[in-house]
């Protein structure tokens, strides 16, 4: 199985700050076609989780463009330009390159 | 709008066995693997199983912790996943959530959209 492993575990932020995780798997997620099985979610509280990066650098749809993600191969990283109050809750990465799929232990991020 | 709604979490004691169901809405559902993934009380997220379209194989894939007791099946003409989860245990108490997988160049790329969830608690 793919080991993902993220950090930091917990993230305090302030507000119109910038903030980084870190995630890294055990194997290579990189298609041939350059893209990467490399997903970012964020599950904020009493929610499902929501698809913020996919392909390890496109964003979902609706998701604003203070959200980024960059690596390839096996390291990767999701920025938030400035963080918002609402950018509350746990980060999950996700590899999809084969299964079982495996996440990454998750990044709580909560408001200084 | 994509929709995905879980249904059939309960109650059940050690043993029991236990159906859940998504309805899906907003999309071809033939077109899309589906996935079940689970989340016990303040813990992480875990994969369980996949159902491919057959349009792209079909095919099934489990984790370790559920094959040979869940069973995942599609219905394409009601747009319907379901998971058939049997002997079920303690360790199994979680919400459950259904997903569609991004379909891109002919690869599945993981989820876009969750379904709310819902709740199954094994106890005696």
């Amino acid at each position: 199985d793919i080991v993902m492993t993220q950090s930091p575990v917990s993230l305090p932020v302030t507000p119109g700050e910038p903030a980084s995780i870190s995630c890294r798997s055990s194997q290579s997620l990189l298609h041939s076609n350059g893209f990467n099985f490399l997903n970012w979610y964020l599950q904020k509280p009493g929610q499902s989780p929501q698809l913020l990066i996919y392909m390890g650098s496109k964003r979902a749809s609706g998701v604003p463009d203070r959200f980024s993600g960059g690596g390839s191969g096996t390291d990767f990283t999701l920025r938030i330009s400035r963080v918002e109050a609402d950018d509350v809750g746990v980060y999950y990465c996700m590899q999809a390159t084969q299964t079982p799929r495996t996440f990454g232990q998750g990044t709580k991020v909560d408001v200084k | 709008e994509v929709q995905l709604v879980e249904s059939g979490g309960d109650f059940v004691q050690p043993g029991r066995s236990l159906r859940l169901s998504c309805s899906t809405s907003g999309f071809t559902f033939g077109d899309y693997a589906m996935s079940w993934f689970r989340q016990a009380p303040g813990k992480g997220l875990e994969w369980l199983t996949i159902i491919r379209s057959k349009v792209y194989s079909g095919t099934i894939d489990y984790a370790a912790s559920v094959r040979g007791r869940f069973t995942v099946s599609r219905d394409d003409s009601a747009g319907i996943a379901y998971l058939q989860m049997n002997s079920l245990k303690s360790e199994d108490t979680a919400i459950y959530y259904c997903t569609r997988d991004i379909v891109q160049v002919g690869r599945n790329w993981g989820p876009d959209y969750w379904g709310q969830g819902t709740l199954v608690t094994v106890s005696s």
